[in-house]
Formats: structure tokens, C-alpha cells, sequence
């Protein structure tokens, strides 16, 4: 099946700075690859997604690169904000079902 | 539009209960997903419905089971609880399918003592 690992678990950084996150899986058939962010007591809420076809896709300070050939895929956060602190989750559509990352928590300082 | 509602937000039950969470999608949807979250875990699957029928199953126990109506609102039950079954459960709907927005629902938090 397949096996999806997210790195690192723990992020701190200042604001302004860029955050990386990264994500790699086992199957080279998964042909979606969404990002959820979690905040405090919140449900996760999609905020970017990259499908196959594409290997880079950006919206304002997000965006997502996909390698299919090294099976790995990245969160990119320019311009970090206190409000981007959260839990991040990658996850990749396999065999008609989403497989979750263990999430990224992501913290933001002043 | 209403969002994804779950009910209830909070239950705690002993081990050996059975429990029963619901989920009520946002209106049109016809998938709802059930995920079991809990710290270091992240989300794992536990089943998608679609128009009634289970399309779709993760790796859990007979324990866990759970059913769509018509109107595509989704229960969820466990039986036998035993103490690791504490976790926030959350139910997640879509118009057709997991290759698309999920819309969550806040979940329920359930603790088993």
C-alpha cells in the first residue's frame, strides 16, 4: 500500500522567513497531492493542492513542488506570518482514498 | 451554506460501550469520509461512503463500522471500546470524491476511561 512520510514534524521560524515542508511517498500511481492546515483546536482546512500533470503550483506566499520522479512533494511558505503557525498535513490520493502525512507543526515567532 | 456537522462535540464512555458519532455533510455532497486523528498519528482513514454504499476501507478492526442514509448523513459506531479507540474523530464530505476539496467537520473528541 501506500506510504506516506512528512518532515520534519517540528518547525520553528521567524517571521519573514521561509518555511519548507516536505513529503515523500511510495507509489508511483498517487496523482493528487493536497496540503491541510490545522490551526488550534480547528478542523483541517485545504489551502493548496498539485495534481500529476503539474509540478509546480503557487497561490500568493503557498506553494507546492512535486517531484514524480524522486516521489516527493513540498510546501514552500514565503513571508512567514504569526497567523501561518498550525499543524500542516500533506496527504496523497491512492487507490481512491486520501493517506495523511503525521503533520508538521509549524511555528511562527514574532 | 451550512458546513459539515458533527455530533456530538464531546463523549466519553468506558471500555466495552459502544459509541455512535454523526455526520452531516454539506448539502449536494453524496461522499462522506471518516478519519481517526490522534497526536503523532496524523489522519488515518477509516471509510468513505458514497450514496450509500462503503467505497472504501482503511486498516481497522471489525469494531469500527458505519453507514450513509439518503440524504447522504453518515453515522459511525464502534463497539467493544477499548482505551486506545480516545481519539477526535472527523468526518469529512465532498461532491464526489477524496481527488477533490475535503470540507471538515469539527469532529468529536471521543475518550474512552
Amino acid at each position: 500500500g501506500e506510504n506516506v512520510e512528512q518532515h520534519p514534524s517540528t518547525l520553528s521560524v521567524q517571521e519573514g522567513d521561509s518555511a519548507v515542508i516536505k513529503c515523500t511517498y511510495s507509489d508511483s500511481a498517487s496523482n493528487y497531492f493536497p496540503w491541510y492546515k490545522q490551526e488550534l483546536g480547528k478542523r483541517p482546512q485545504l489551502i493548496i493542492d498539485i495534481r500529476s500533470n503539474v509540478g509546480e503550483k503557487k497561490d500568493q506566499r503557498i506553494a507546492v513542488t512535486l517531484n514524480k520522479t524522486a516521489k516527493h512533494f513540498s510546501l514552500h511558505i514565503t513571508e512567514t506570518q504569526p497567523e501561518d503557525s498550525a499543524v500542516y498535513f500533506c496527504a496523497v490520493y491512492y487507490t481512491d482514498k486520501l493517506i495523511f502525512g503525521t503533520g508538521t507543526r509549524l511555528q511562527v515567532f514574532p | 451554506k451550512a458546513g459539515v456537522t458533527q455530533t456530538p462535540r464531546y463523549l466519553i464512555k468506558t471500555r466495552g460501550q459502544q459509541v455512535t458519532l454523526s455526520c452531516s455533510p454539506i448539502s449536494g455532497h453524496r461522499s462522506v469520509s471518516w478519519y481517526q486523528q490522534t497526536p503523532g498519528q496524523g489522519l488515518q482513514f477509516l471509510f468513505e461512503y458514497f450514496s450509500e454504499t462503503q467505497r472504501n476501507k482503511g486498516n481497522f478492526p471489525g469494531r469500527f463500522s458505519g453507514r450513509q442514509f439518503s440524504n447522504s448523513r453518515s453515522e459511525m459506531n464502534v463497539s467493544t471500546l477499548e482505551l486506545g479507540d480516545s481519539a477526535l474523530y472527523l468526518c469529512a464530505s465532498s461532491l464526489q470524491g477524496a481527488r477533490e476539496k475535503l470540507f471538515f467537520g469539527s469532529g468529536t473528541q471521543l475518550s474512552v476511561l
